[in-house]
């Protein structure tokens, strides 16, 4: 399978913990995107990478996430603290080339803090 | 605020009929605009985009036409059959693509048999 794929599905949490989900592109894709995902909504953008630089962060994404990307293949992102409010869908997507823009995306990280 | 807006929560079609999907947006900055569907426990599936040069892509059963003018694009499935049930989102950027996407609340698409 050469998809995206994301590392836990699930994840129950209590509420305090830190917790950290894995990402792996489709190999070629130089580009990795984080969205978060709640229920009735679409896929919200958190932050991307090109390679190993993180190029933009949206305003949801407060001081208790950060995401990495080190050597610019597989990425993490890591929540501290979690709160009831961070129970979401966790999407990766990745993308190759500029032009077309199409992002893939994984089957994504369902965190549940309870 | 909403700057990409899917106004109809679900739709309902008969098998065999078009599927109109329909989307607006409010930023003058979005030039690339994407369809993905999802099924339930699945990430999003990409299926036609659009850039803002062009005002209709076709691929297969699934047409996109682009009003910029309107702010608003449709996505046309004909003839819809029953694996079409599925969220559909409306998805743009501004970067022609490379930026992270902002996405529409989706419309849950019911094919009837």
């Amino acid at each position: 399978d050469t998809g995206v794929s994301q590392d836990p599905r699930h994840k129950i949490t209590k509420r305090g913990q830190n917790v950290t989900f894995r990402c792996d592109p489709i190999s070629e894709h130089n580009r990795l995107y984080w969205y978060r995902q709640t229920l009735g909504q679409g896929p919200e953008f958190l932050t991307y990478f090109q390679n190993e630089a993180q190029l933009e962060k949206s305003r949801l994404l407060s001081d208790r996430f950060s995401a990495e990307r080190p050597k610019g293949s597989f990425s993490t992102l890591e929540i501290q603290r979690t709160e009831q409010g961070d129970s979401a869908m966790y999407l990766c997507a990745s993308s190759y080339k500029l032009a077309s823009g199409e992002q893939f995306f994984g089957p994504g990280t369902r965190l549940t803090v309870l | 605020d909403q700057q990409v807006k899917q106004n109809s929560p679900s739709l309902s079609v008969q098998e065999g009929r078009i599927s109109i999907l329909n989307c607006d947006y409010t930023n003058s900055m979005f030039d690339y605009f994407l369809w993905y569907k999802k099924y339930p426990a699945e990430g999003p599936t990409f299926l036609i985009s659009i850039s803002s040069i062009k005002d209709k892509n076709e691929d297969g059963r699934f047409t996109v036409f682009l009003n910029k003018s309107a702010k608003h694009l449709s996505l046309h499935i004909v003839p819809s059959q029953p694996g079409d049930s599925a969220v559909y989102f409306c998805a743009a950027s501004a970067g022609g693509g490379a930026d992270g996407l902002t996405f529409g609340k989706g419309t849950h698409l019911i094919i009837q048999p």
